[in-house]
């Protein structure tokens, strides 16, 4: 049975960085697109990375162009959200979310992290 | 402000069919296949409905989806306390060159 761990979330001051990770078990991380959604508690989902399957696609909505990074390592079968310039509205819970093996679509989901941007 | 739109509400006595709605445009909804996923209360989202009508396993069949031109729906039959959730619709946008979601809904079970 796929599972998703997510790793890294805690509290940051505005400006700071922080990494998250992303551990499958079950699969094989380089044969599947990978996303990250948060959600701000008692609000919607937001997709704010995507890596497709060749791991040379990525796409971030204007919200955190230029702030965040998704990459993997292949070799540590792990998913990474590097997240730079934190704000405020970067509070939430960050979700690992594995694509489907067609188009990428989200699949299964982890149990999500929480981040929290605060002085 | 998503550019996918869902009704922020919608509600139901037990046994009744309740359908939420997810209303797009031909950059998205019209071009692009529609997923649903349902978060209960504290938990994760988890796919309800993938290629805008297919049920993965364990989905129940109480739920189903369908796609006409810029719009879907989900439809739920046989209403149950434990369906009382946030629904989420979710597609890619050839405009954004992103996956969107809509904005959500909270189903309520009278």
């Amino acid at each position: 049975q796929v599972q998703l761990a997510e790793s890294g979330g805690g509290v940051v001051q505005p400006g700071g960085s922080l990494r998250l990770s992303c551990a499958p078990s079950g699969l094989i991380l380089s044969n599947y697109g990978f996303h990250w959604v948060r959600q701000v508690p008692g609000k919607g989902l937001e997709s704010v990375a995507f890596i497709r399957r060749d791991g040379n696609s990525k796409h971030y909505p204007d919200s955190v162009k230029g702030r965040f990074i998704i990459s993997r390592d292949i070799s540590k079968n792990t998913l990474y959200l590097q997240m730079n310039s934190l704000r405020g509205e970067d509070t939430a819970i960050y979700y690992c979310v594995k694509g489907a093996a067609d188009n990428g679509a989200f699949d299964i989901w982890g149990h999500g992290i929480m981040v929290t941007v605060s002085s | 402000q998503s550019v996918v739109t869902q009704p922020p509400s919608a509600s139901g006595t037990p046994g009744q069919r309740v359908t939420i709605s997810c209303s797009g445009s031909s950059s998205n909804i019209g071009s692009n296949f529609v997923y649903w996923y349902q978060q209960l209360p504290g938990t994760a989202p988890k796919l309800l409905v993938y290629r805008d009508n297919q049920r993965p396993s364990g989905a129940p069949d109480r739920f189903s989806g369908s796609k006409s031109g810029t719009s879907a729906s989900l439809a739920i039959r046989g209403l149950r306390s434990e369906d009382e959730a946030d629904y989420y619709c979710a597609t890619w946008d050839d405009s954004l060159s992103n996956w969107v979601f809509g904005g959500g809904t909270k189903l309520t079970v009278l």
